[in-house]
């Protein structure tokens, strides 16, 4: 079993759709949650950046995190074309950061 | 702009030969991160240097070796290439060590390596 999982998708929305993207995983040290963004042929940017459990939000992305089940999840609010991209969730304890394989977003006009 | 440069942009290289990959952090940033990306196994972390020393070390292949210069500089080398070694390198930065309460790592373009 993978320490983090994630669905690769693709997932196809309309413009102004709600956008959920999800993350599980098994290790219970995990203390730190981050979701990246990644344009094609371009280096994953840090999007949002979270610790231990609750909720963050930033303009029309909201990070959540769930530590009693091990889920993760990103909303996005009146999605644009602009973030068509990859989404990678990453988390991390005191010695190691892990990716999730991402999930492919397109949001179509 | 991350402020992390890799070049080069893209690689074409034959099987069997050697290729170094080069990464510069972000001013200041101590730590140096390389990654692997291929379609199919995602993005997987090889070896971590923080301030000239060897950190951590991932799924690194003995065909690849990395290391940080004084001036905080990487250096990835790839040698007896395969078909299989095809695939995006990533160096990524950060102001401190990857425990670190805080730490962000900041990622490069990447370096597209194609093995014919």
């Amino acid at each position: 079993q993978k320490e983090v999982e994630q669905d690769p998708g693709p997932l196809s929305v309309p413009e102004g759709a709600i956008v959920s993207l999800n993350c599980t995983y098994s290790n219970s040290a995990f203390q730190y949650f981050m979701w990246y963004r990644q344009y094609s042929r371009k280096g994953p940017e840090l999007l949002m950046y979270t610790y231990s459990s609750g909720n963050k939000e930033d303009g029309r992305f909201t990070a959540q995190v769930d530590k009693s089940s091990k889920y993760i999840s990103l909303f996005i609010r009146d999605s644009q074309p602009s973030d068509s991209a990859t989404y990678l969730c990453a988390m991390k304890n005191t010695d190691k950061l892990i990716f999730g394989t991402g999930t492919r977003l397109q949001v179509f006009p | 702009d991350s402020g992390v440069t890799q070049t080069p942009k893209h690689l074409i290289t034959a099987t069997g030969q050697r290729v170094t990959l080069r990464c510069s952090p972000r001013s200041g940033d101590l730590s140096v991160y390389w990654y692997q990306q291929s379609l199919d196994q995602g993005l997987q972390f090889l070896i971590q240097y923080y301030n000239g020393e060897e950190r951590a070390k991932g799924n690194i292949l003995e065909r690849f070796s990395a290391q940080q210069f004084p001036d905080l500089h990487s250096e990835l080398n790839l040698s007896s290439l395969e078909l299989g070694d095809s695939a995006l390198y990533f160096c990524a930065s950060s102001a401190s060590d990857v425990g670190t309460i805080g730490n962000i790592q900041y990622f490069g373009a990447g370096t597209r390596l194609s093995v014919l």
